[in-house]
């Protein structure tokens, strides 16, 4: 199966900050990344497809990139309304989708 | 609008068996692949198991912690995607949801509970 060690596992900044979550693959997984925020209480919602594609109606402040087995998810201004886990998940093996640990994104 | 709603969940003993529905609307459910994945109290996301689409075959893959338990399956002329799930173990207590696509898990259910206790 192929690991994803995200990180941190949570994070404090203050709003306007930018923040980085990082998440790395046990072997070159391509572009086959994609990024999900999860509210308390609430279902998953994707952000970020393809490593670096942003979903329709997801605000500019959130980017991805990466390639192969390194990749980064940024939010470039934290904004209260993006306190969240967020999660990476690879389908490069359809076979054994994985994700990672998560990341808890806390204001200061 | 597209919606999934999923149903089926509670309190089952371990060793039995539950089934759980995802109903779709606002798509052609029958041109998509539907996937479950699972959140554990307190946990991280789990991928349970997808089923594809008749154009690919209508096969299914598991996760190792659920083949030969679990069994997905699919009823396009309702739009309900199914996930059977025997041998229950304490481990299996988690928020189920239902979502579309394996390769990129959108949209998502509101989830259902299933506790395995005795």
């Amino acid at each position: 199966d192929i690991q994803m060690t995200q990180s941190p596992s949570s994070l404090s900044a203050s709003v306007g900050d930018r923040v980085t979550i990082t998440c790395q693959a046990s072997q070159d997984i391509s572009n086959y990344l994609n990024w999900y925020q999860q509210k308390p209480g609430k279902a998953p919602k994707l952000l970020i497809y393809d490593a670096s594609n942003l979903e329709t109606g997801v605000p500019s402040r959130f980017s991805g990139s990466g390639s192969g087995t390194d990749f980064t998810f940024t939010i470039s201004s934290l904004q209260p309304e993006d306190i969240a886990t967020y999660y990476c998940q690879q389908y490069d093996n359809l076979s054994s989708l994985t994700f990672g640990g998560g990341t808890k994104v806390e204001i200061k | 609008e597209v919606q999934l709603v999923e149903s089926g969940g509670g309190l089952v003993q371990p060793g039995r068996s539950l089934r759980l529905s995802c109903t779709a609307s606002g798509f052609t459910f029958g041109d998509y692949a539907m996937s479950w994945v699972r959140q554990a109290p307190g946990k991280g996301l789990e991928w349970v198991g997808f089923i594809r689409s008749k154009a690919y075959g209508g096969t299914t893959e598991y996760a190792a912690s659920v083949k030969g338990r679990f069994t997905i399956s699919r009823d396009d002329s309702k739009s309900i995607a199914y996930l059977q799930m025997n041998s229950l173990k304490t481990e299996d207590t988690a928020v189920y949801y239902c979502t579309r696509n394996p390769s990129s898990f959108d949209p998502w259910g509101q989830g259902t509970l299933v506790t395995v206790s005795s």
